[in-house]
């Protein structure tokens, strides 16, 4: 079974400062990953995705993601924060053609002034 | 990108009650998704909702609790049956939408609280 960890229930960084979130990844087969992003009170929206390209992602609002296979990681980055990124972000591992999602359990982000 | 509604976006319930959460979706897609997020949670999936057959639900989730429909290619329904306060959640409704690799989109969700 498929399953994922966000370590960090909750990140705090300043304004300007680089964004690590970590998640770690458990799959038997090649895994599709993803990182959604849910501002309060909205639904979610995918920042990007890794489906067996190139190991680093580029997505949305200037975050990437690099897929480790050895590390079985998928860690969000960003180099430098800003106040609007301020929301949950959540990990996610889907099977090669599977549509189905497992989610991690989530990190809040805050960004300080 | 498939655009999602769904209606209520919110709504109060009284304990016992059962309440209709609808997912309509612009484009025309093969698999529809309802997924709860409880409060301060992950998301969990409820079911796979295919048109023309029956939903498949996941561990944990039943038919009789969590009545699906899903009449056409764009549009399906949730119910949450006698509900208790540990049904208060955000209910969502997603697709996924084939392209390349493919993609989950996901409705802004339904946040039912019961009193």
């Amino acid at each position: 079974a498929q399953s994922v960890t966000q370590l960090g229930s909750h990140v705090s960084v300043s304004e300007g400062a680089l964004v690590l979130l970590r998640c770690n990844y458990s799959s038997s087969v090649p895994p599709y990953l993803f990182w959604y992003v849910q501002y309060p009170n909205q639904g979610l929206q995918l920042l990007l995705k890794y489906t067996s390209a190139a190991t680093l992602v580029k997505g949305i609002n200037g975050f990437e993601a690099e897929f480790k296979k050895s590390e079985t990681s998928f860690h969000l980055t960003k180099p430098s924060a800003h106040m609007s990124d301020a929301a949950e972000y959540f990990c996610a591992v889907s099977e090669w053609g599977a549509q189905k999602l497992v989610f991690g359990q989530g990190t809040r982000l805050t960004i300080n002034p | 990108s498939a655009v999602i509604s769904q209606k209520p976006s919110r709504d109060i319930c009284q304990r016992g009650t059962s309440l209709t959460i609808q997912c309509q979706v612009d484009s025309q897609v093969t698999m529809m998704f309802w997924y709860r997020q409880q409060p301060g949670q992950s998301l969990t999936l409820i079911a796979t909702a295919n048109q023309g057959s029956e939903a498949t639900y996941e561990s944990g989730f039943v038919i009789d609790k969590f009545p699906i429909s899903r009449p056409n290619l764009t549009f399906s329904t949730l119910t949450v049956s006698n509900m208790s306060p540990e049904d208060s959640s955000i209910y969502l409704c997603s697709v996924w939408e084939d392209r390349g690799p493919g993609e989950l989109f996901f409705g802004e969700g339904s946040r039912l609280t019961v009193l």
